[in-house]
């Protein structure tokens, strides 16, 4: 079955640092990859999606990710934060043999900037 | 563009009552809808896939009894707590996507907060 690991629970990073949030998955087949963002007691936000083409995937608010196949993965980077960049950030797959578009989400990683 | 709400966005109700959760799509049609259930500080967990004008599909473990869907319009689908018990107290989001050709990416609604008594 799918999965989708984002090894990092927590990650505090002071301010105007740059940062990596790790997402890594498991399928042998294609894939589209997400991130969103959660703020607190609001829904996901979409920051970017990879569906195919170039494996660099710039987003909103100064995001990017690198879909890099051989190692499964879908890390999301920012060389800047700033104090508003402090929420829960999601890691999503669907699995394209499914058929059914359903995202199976990481467990989430808390990104708090420090001043 | 691509924009869900939901309503409420925070319910409190007595235990045994039911409660609907109602989520649109405010500026496009949305062939398919999903219903997640996210725990506090824990991720979202896929309910229901829900398809305008037929029948949702639940995920394993979801009692389809429970927690009725309907997906009325191509804007509106409706998610119904029913007898509500204090461990069915969570945040429950739903999302939309545009249609067959932009299925591929689902629009989150802002989540609805609810707690049983």
């Amino acid at each position: 079955a799918q999965s989708v690991t984002q090894l990092d629970s927590q990650v505090p990073v002071f301010e105007e640092a740059p940062v990596e949030l790790r997402c890594n998955y498991s399928s042998s087949v294609s894939v589209y990859l997400f991130w969103y963002v959660q703020y607190p007691n609001q829904g996901l936000q979409l920051l970017l999606k990879y569906l195919s083409g170039s494996t660099l995937v710039k987003g909103i608010n100064g995001f990017e990710a690198e879909f890099n196949k051989s190692q499964t993965s879908f890390h999301l980077r920012k060389p800047s934060v700033h104090i508003s960049d402090t929420a829960e950030y999601f890691c999503a797959v669907s699995d394209l043999g499914s058929g059914t578009y359903k995202y199976i989400f990481g467990t989430g990683t808390r990104l708090k900037v420090l001043a | 563009g691509a924009v869900v709400s939901q309503h409420p966005s925070r319910v409190i109700c007595k235990s045994g009552t039911s409660v609907k959760i109602e989520c649109r799509s405010l500026d496009f049609q949305a062939t398919t809808m999903f219903w997640y259930r996210q725990f506090p500080k824990q991720s979202l967990m896929l309910m229901a896939t829900s398809n305008e004008g037929s029948k949702a599909t639940y995920e394993q473990g979801v009692e389809k009894d429970k927690f009725l869907i309907n997906h009325a319009s191509l804007t509106l689908s409706t998610l119904t707590v029913t007898s509500a018990h204090p461990e069915d107290s969570s945040f429950y989001i739903c999302s939309a996507s545009l249609g067959l050709a932009g299925r591929d990416t689902q629009y989150f609604g802002p989540g609805t907060r609810l707690t049983v008594l």
